[in-house]
């Protein structure tokens, strides 16, 4: 069973068109919540870590929340620039081990 | 600084071949290091993981091993390589500072085995 599950696979955007991206996690004891933004060919570059239920972060155009059972990464008027793959992961309390899912595709059209 | 340098970026090698993937973090001690694995179109799959010298935590059985023989060095190995090894190879380290925690990557390796 997997641990964590984006959604959706890909999403299309107009800029300028705000939307949100779900990452649901099934561990329990959740240690941390982190999320990626990854170029074609590159390695994932960090965005964010969340910690507990309630906790909000914001850089720029993103801002990321987390609940109990799931993380949402908002964009807000996204920009031609924002396309990228986000992927989440998650660390379970008492584990070294970072779980990641498969991530969004995100597209967003000028 | 603290930065982390995985090398090479590109390799094409044929199918039995051996191979060694090389990971080094510099301005940190007694980092977590782990090894990720990301097939084309797939999520990232974690392979291994060390939290010190010598210490080696393997997620998947496969054909590759992995070693840490140096505090900040993570090595990745096969010794005779299958088509199914292709891939993107990520390394990278778990910073914690003040209660919060970072995963940093490397630039990748891509894997082509022909």
């Amino acid at each position: 069973e997997d641990q964590v599950t984006q959604s959706p696979e890909a999403l299309r955007l107009q800029e300028g068109e705000s939307s949100s991206l779900n990452c649901s996690y099934t561990v329990s004891g959740l240690r941390g919540l982190f999320w990626y933004r990854q170029d074609p060919g590159k390695g994932p570059e960090f965005l964010f870590t969340l910690y507990s239920a309630g906790e909000e972060k914001e850089k720029e155009r993103l801002k990321a929340t987390l609940t109990k059972k799931e993380s949402f990464l908002h964009i807000t008027a996204p920009k031609p620039e924002d396309s990228a793959t986000y992927l989440c992961a998650v660390r379970q309390g008492g584990s070294e081990k970072l779980v990641f899912g498969k991530g969004t595709k995100l597209t967003v059209n000028p | 600084s603290q930065t982390i340098h995985q090398w090479p970026a590109t390799l094409v090698q044929p199918v039995g071949s051996p191979l060694s993937l090389e990971c080094t973090v510099e301005g940190t001690s007694n980092p977590n290091l782990y090894w990720y694995r990301q097939a084309a179109g797939r999520g990232l799959q974690l392979l291994f993981y060390s939290v010190g010298i010598g210490q080696i935590s393997s997620e998947v059985p496969q054909n590759l091993s992995a070693s840490r023989p140096q505090d900040r060095q993570f090595i990745l190995s096969s010794k005779k390589l299958l088509l199914s090894d292709s891939g993107f190879y990520l390394c990278a380290w778990l910073r914690r500072s003040g209660g919060n925690e970072k995963l940093f990557f490397g630039s990748g390796t891509q894997l082509s085995v022909l």
